[in-house]
């Protein structure tokens, strides 16, 4: 069964710290790896991280896949208040046959900053 | 906005009874996903369709269907309810990524 686990499952910091989300997956027949932001609705895409897109980049947000060590992270530097969110890393495998699309979602990591 | 519209957005019913949630995907997006969120699962997949054809399967319970429309719009149907079923239903489409939909939230009493 495929598996996705999340770390820390919660964290606190400060407004200006730097924080590193952790994700490792167990999965069969591995395509993307996913980070969405989970405020009080609907997961909000981040990134996605494929064998030939290992690492990604958008404004104070990036995230490097290891597909050695069947993990990646997710660094927020100079956080802010809205930063404070569920981050959700999830695997898209293989369901069956050719056909992709089948997402395994972590448990999230609670990111609370504080002013 | 995400371009993916669900309705309704809140639903109370009992147990027992049957429900129709309702998803329309982004524009030129032919997958359509079904997702359940609660608080002691996570977020779940339930099934994937592609251009009207079921593509994957994941924890999807015998009492719940779904189809896709040749619309691409698609329908997610809850049977027999029970109380456990009491959660936010998430409708995700993709050309490529996947963005989710407001989501409905089902409360079964």
């Amino acid at each position: 069964e495929d598996k996705v686990v999340q770390s820390p499952l919660s964290l606190v910091v400060h407004e200006g710290d730097t924080v590193t989300l952790n994700c490792s997956y167990e999965v069969t027949n591995f395509r993307s790896l996913l980070w969405y932001k989970q405020e009080k609705k609907a997961p909000t895409f981040l990134f996605m991280l494929t064998s030939s897109g290992i690492e990604k980049k958008s404004g104070r947000l990036s995230s490097i896949l290891d597909k050695k060590e069947l993990s990646s992270i997710l660094n927020i530097t100079a956080t802010q208040t809205g930063d404070s969110a569920i981050y959700l890393c999830a695997v898209e495998a293989k369901a069956g046959g050719t056909s992709y699309g089948k997402l395994t979602f972590g448990q999230g990591t609670i990111l609370t900053v504080h002013p | 906005d995400s371009g993916v519209t669900q309705t309704p957005k809140h639903l109370i019913t009992a147990t027992g009874q049957r429900v129709t949630l309702r998803c329309s995907p982004r524009s030129g997006d032919l997958s359509v996903y079904w997702y359940q969120q609660s608080l002691d699962q996570g977020l779940q997949f339930l099934i994937h369709y592609y251009n009207g054809e079921e593509r994957a399967k994941g924890n999807i319970l015998e009492r719940f269907s779904a189809q896709q429309f040749p619309d691409l719009h698609s329908e997610l149907n809850l049977s027999s309810l029970e109380l456990g079923d009491s959660a936010l239903y998430f409708c995700a489409s993709s050309s490529n990524e996947q963005f989710f939909g407001p989501g409905t939230r089902l409360t079964v009493l």
